[in-house]
């Protein structure tokens, strides 16, 4: 079956290191791909999202490409911030799966001044 | 826009009794949510699709009679976790997905902050 495999946290940076959270996918066909953001004590925000190999997410200073010949989706960031302190979700929607979200296990990330 | 919220936050329940979570969406309506469930260092694992007006489409091995969900209007859905157990405790989060919007496979879902529920 579909799963997602994301690397395991919590990974601690200071400010204005560069980020990478690896995530790998395995699924039939074409997936879509996606990174959630869960801040303290709110519930998860879509960050980014890709739907087709080769695409480039981004937003807030975040970007991941699909790549499905290493079928991963790795989250970067340049320059990280405290703001960005929060647990990052790597997910997918499998080719015809209806809106069905699956969910690596998530990385915590905690950024330090 | 696209809040979602969860009610209540936290709850704590005697095994053997019954706990309802509700889930509404608050400004806007939709069509389709979800139930997912988090152990602690784990992912979310969906437990169940609940559709306004049908019945809820629950996963394998997610019994149905055990956690009763009803999405009774477009911006409310419950999820009643039957005759508790210690092995119940976890922390349920649900999702919505926006009323008008088609078929397809890249939506974004607006998830609530999640019930943390504890059974003694």
């Amino acid at each position: 079956g579909n799963s997602v495999t994301q690397m395991e946290g919590p990974v601690t940076l200071s400010e204005e290191a560069f980020l990478t959270i690896n995530c790998t996918y395995t699924a039939t066909g074409y997936p879509s791909l996606f990174w959630y953001v869960q801040y303290p004590g709110e519930g998860l925000q879509l960050l980014l999202k890709a739907t087709k190999a080769d695409d480039k997410g981004s937003n807030k200073g975040f970007e991941a490409t699909y790549r499905k010949e290493t079928t991963s989706f790795h989250l970067e960031k340049g320059s990280v911030q405290v703001s960005d302190s929060a647990v990052y979700f790597c997910a997918l929607i499998g080719s015809g799966g209806y809106n069905k979200l699956i969910f690596g296990a998530g990385t915590r990330l905690a950024v330090h001044p | 826009g696209a809040v979602v919220s969860q009610h209540p936050s936290r709850v704590i329940c005697k095994s053997g009794t019954s706990v309802k979570i509700e889930c509404r969406s608050l400004d806007f309506q939709a069509t389709t949510m979800f139930w997912y469930r988090q152990f602690p260092k784990k992912s979310l694992m969906l437990m169940a699709t609940s559709n306004e007006g049908s019945k809820a489409t629950y996963e394998q091995g997610v019994e149905k009679d055990k956690f009763l969900i009803n999405h009774a209007s477009l911006t409310l859905s419950t999820l009643t976790v039957t005759s508790a157990h210690p092995e119940d405790s976890s922390f349920y989060i649900c999702s919505a997905i926006a009323l008008g919007t088609s078929g397809g496979v890249s939506y974004e879902q607006y998830f609530g902050p999640g019930t943390r529920l504890t059974v003694t």
